[in-house]
């Protein structure tokens, strides 16, 4: 069945450090893919998503390429602050129904 | 921006007890979910719930689960004999339409069985 696997946490880096955020798909066919977040005491969050191959999600200075020949759809920020330390999801969905997870990794940016 | 509420926000149960987790999803969505994460594991999907019906459940979802939208505002899952492996966080989500992409999700009941 369609899988998710994403980078074991935690991780930790300085504040202005650069992130990224390791996840591959397994799947039969094109699925969209997105990054949730959770913050401390809150709800997961969309943070960004990709529907087709090449596409770039991006939003708060996170960015996500859907890379279809290696079935990866890696976070990225160039400069993380403080306020980004929370659990990150990989997910996928095919039409916007339910979404697969990967296992979530802990993020905390030291100042 | 408008939130999907979840209450308790942690709860403690014998096992063979009944729980019931409460969820306010948002008052214009009609697509409703729960999902749970047991601690070191991917989020899984449960059941998916519209028209006051269920419209997909995975295999997590047997009969000793179910699901109820008793008054037009809450949205229950109902655990009828817990065991200690039900023991996880417990998500309830909310969409407005089918197509719609973004999915809001509670903060979750952290159940835990004893």
């Amino acid at each position: 069945g369609d899988s998710v696997t994403q980078m074991e946490g935690p991780v930790t880096l300085s504040e202005e450090a650069f992130l990224t955020i390791n996840c591959t798909y397994t799947a039969t066919g094109y699925p969209s893919l997105f990054w949730y977040v959770q913050y401390p005491g809150e709800g997961l969050q969309l943070l960004l998503k990709a529907t087709k191959a090449d596409d770039k999600g991006s939003n708060k200075g996170f960015e996500a390429t859907y890379r279809k020949e290696t079935t990866s759809f890696h976070l990225e920020k160039g400069s993380v602050q403080v306020s980004d330390s929370a659990v990150y999801f990989c997910a996928l969905s095919f039409g916007n129904e339910k979404l697969t997870f990967g296992t979530g990794t802990r993020l905390t940016i030291i100042p | 921006e408008p939130e999907v509420t979840q209450t308790p926000s942690h709860q403690v149960t014998q096992m063979g007890q009944e729980v019931i987790l409460r969820c306010v999803p948002i008052s214009n969505h009609l697509y409703f979910y729960w999902y749970r994460q047991i601690l070191g594991q991917k989020v899984e999907f449960l059941v998916s719930f519209y028209n006051n019906e269920i419209s997909e459940k995975s295999e997590i979802f047997d009969d000793q689960f179910s699901v109820e939208r008793p008054d037009g505002s809450n949205f229950t899952l109902k655990i009828r004999s817990t065991k200690l492996e039900d023991s996880a966080m417990y998500f309830c989500a909310s969409r407005t339409t089918r197509g719609s992409e973004k999915l809001f999700f509670g903060s979750g009941t952290q159940l835990s069985v004893l």
